[in-house]
């Protein structure tokens, strides 16, 4: 069975910190996807980031960047310079293989919480 | 491009009364999933159709949930009769599927739900 950790329930910085946010994650296929959203105050899911198992490359997207490293398992995201609208809910999510059926299942984790203070 | 469209956006209801909730999925994608969302269990799938087909209903939490998907633009999601701790932020998102990946899920913006 798949699984999504995300040890850190909340995570408070002050605005232009960079902050790290964890995920490490569980699967027996050795075909998935890993995906990061972030869900602000209002509550809606916005798509940040999508990477399957075979690329290992990190990705930087302006401020955001993320390493995924197959030896731990981990798929890290990092804000840098952060700022108030940085402020929001942010999941890791993980769905396996490519067959069909069941490998469009995601599984999430529980979720980050981060706040930015001005 | 319109995104996923979910109505209503806050639904309040009594114990026992019907609850329809409606969802638009993006213009061609194939792939139209529903998610529950509650502090408890976070977030979690209940169902999802390809091809306006039910392919996965194992998160269906019991009977009183039922879900269609009529035509390739319209999904519901019904709950009759409603209970308190159906109380929850649904989520509706949608994907196209190709080439047999797990493509990109969007999301609409759910539809907060309160059963008193």
């Amino acid at each position: 069975a798949q699984k999504v950790t995300q040890a850190q329930t909340e995570i408070s910085v002050v605005e232009k910190e960079d902050v790290t946010l964890d995920c490490v994650y569980e699967t027996r296929d050795t075909t998935y996807y890993l995906f990061w959203y972030k869900q602000p105050p209002s509550g809606e899911l916005v798509f940040l980031i999508r990477r399957n198992s075979f690329d290992e490359q990190n990705e930087i997207s302006g401020r955001y960047s993320w390493n995924f490293q197959k030896s731990t398992s981990s798929f890290n995201f990092t804000i840098t310079a952060s700022q108030v609208v940085d402020s929001a809910v942010y999941f890791c999510a993980l769905s396996e293989g490519d067959s069909g059926g069941s490998n469009y299942k995601l599984t999430f984790g529980k979720g980050t919480l981060l706040t930015v203070n001005p | 491009d319109a995104g996923v469209i979910q109505s209503p956006r806050h639904e309040v209801t009594e114990m026992g009364q019907e609850v329809t909730l409606r969802c638009k999925p993006i213009s061609g994608h194939d792939y139209l999933f529903w998610y529950r969302q509650t502090m408890m269990r976070g977030l979690e799938l209940l169902i999802y159709f390809n091809n306006n087909v039910p392919i996965d209903d194992s998160g269906m939490p019991e009977d009183r949930f039922s879900a269609k998907m009529p035509n390739a633009s319209f999904s519901t999601l019904k709950i009759q009769p409603s209970e308190p701790r159906d109380s929850a932020v649904y989520f509706c998102a949608s994907s196209d599927g190709l080439a047999g990946t797990t493509d990109t899920q969007y999301f609409g913006p759910g539809t907060r739900l309160t059963v008193l």
